[in-house]
């Protein structure tokens, strides 16, 4: 099984729409949780930091951790053709170290 | 603040070279991190270096290496490239310790191609 999976996709939506991104992970003694976005042919930019369980909000996104089931969330509100990129849930278990990366899943938002 | 810079953005190689990669954190972040990004594998850990040694290595060959400079600058170098090492290869630096401790920002990479 491997540490953290995600749907690679493609997932397409019309613009406006709530989009879900999902991943599971595997290691219990994983704390720190973040989500990536990447452009094509850029490097990652970090989008949300989540420190253990729990929601955290900025704009119109929304990072949710739930470490019973080991599983986290990232909604998109009010999508926009910008936000057409792959995105990257992250995790690991040392702060600064080690990050584990899903394989990213690609968003395509049409206008 | 200027963000993490990466050099060379693109380099060409041939089977048996090898190559040094250069990475410059951001200012005040000492921690610098290496992963390989490839379609197959996704981003794979490759080392992290704080204060100048090697704090962590990911499941890489020794072809792999990498050090740090006291201005926390990183290099990598691999030696003996296969076709397999082509890849993005993305610096990510953080300053454990302060503020969003574990946040890790990456640069743009530097795509590497083998033939």
């Amino acid at each position: 099984q491997k540490e953290v999976e995600q749907d690679p996709g493609p997932l397409s939506v019309p613009e406006g729409a709530i989009v879900s991104l999902n991943c599971t992970y595997s290691n219990s003694a994983f704390q720190y949780f973040m989500w990536y976005r990447q452009y094509s042919r850029k490097g990652p930019e970090l989008l949300m930091y989540t420190y253990s369980s729990g929601n955290k909000e900025d704009g119109r996104f929304t990072a949710q951790v739930d470490k019973s089931s080991k599983y986290i969330s990232l909604f998109i509100r009010d999508s926009q053709p910008s936000d057409s990129a792959t995105y990257l849930c992250a995790t690991g278990d040392q702060a600064g170290t080690a990050l584990i990366f899903g394989k990213g899943t690609t968003l395509s938002v049409s206008s | 603040k200027a963000g993490v810079t990466q050099t060379p953005r693109y380099l060409i190689k041939t089977r048996g070279q090898q190559v040094t990669l250069s990475c410059s954190p951001i200012s005040g972040h000492r921690s610098v991190s290496w992963y390989q990004q490839t379609p197959g594998q996704g981003l794979q850990f490759l080392f992290e270096y704080f204060s100048e040694t090697q704090r962590n290595k990911g499941n890489f060959p020794g072809r792999f290496s990498g050090r740090q400079f006291s201005n926390s600058r990183s290099e990598m170098n691999v030696s003996t490239l296969e076709l397999g090492d082509s890849a993005l290869y993305l610096c990510a630096s953080s300053n454990p310790g302060q503020g969003h401790t574990g946040t890790q920002y990456f640069g743009p990479g530097t795509r590497l191609l083998v033939l």
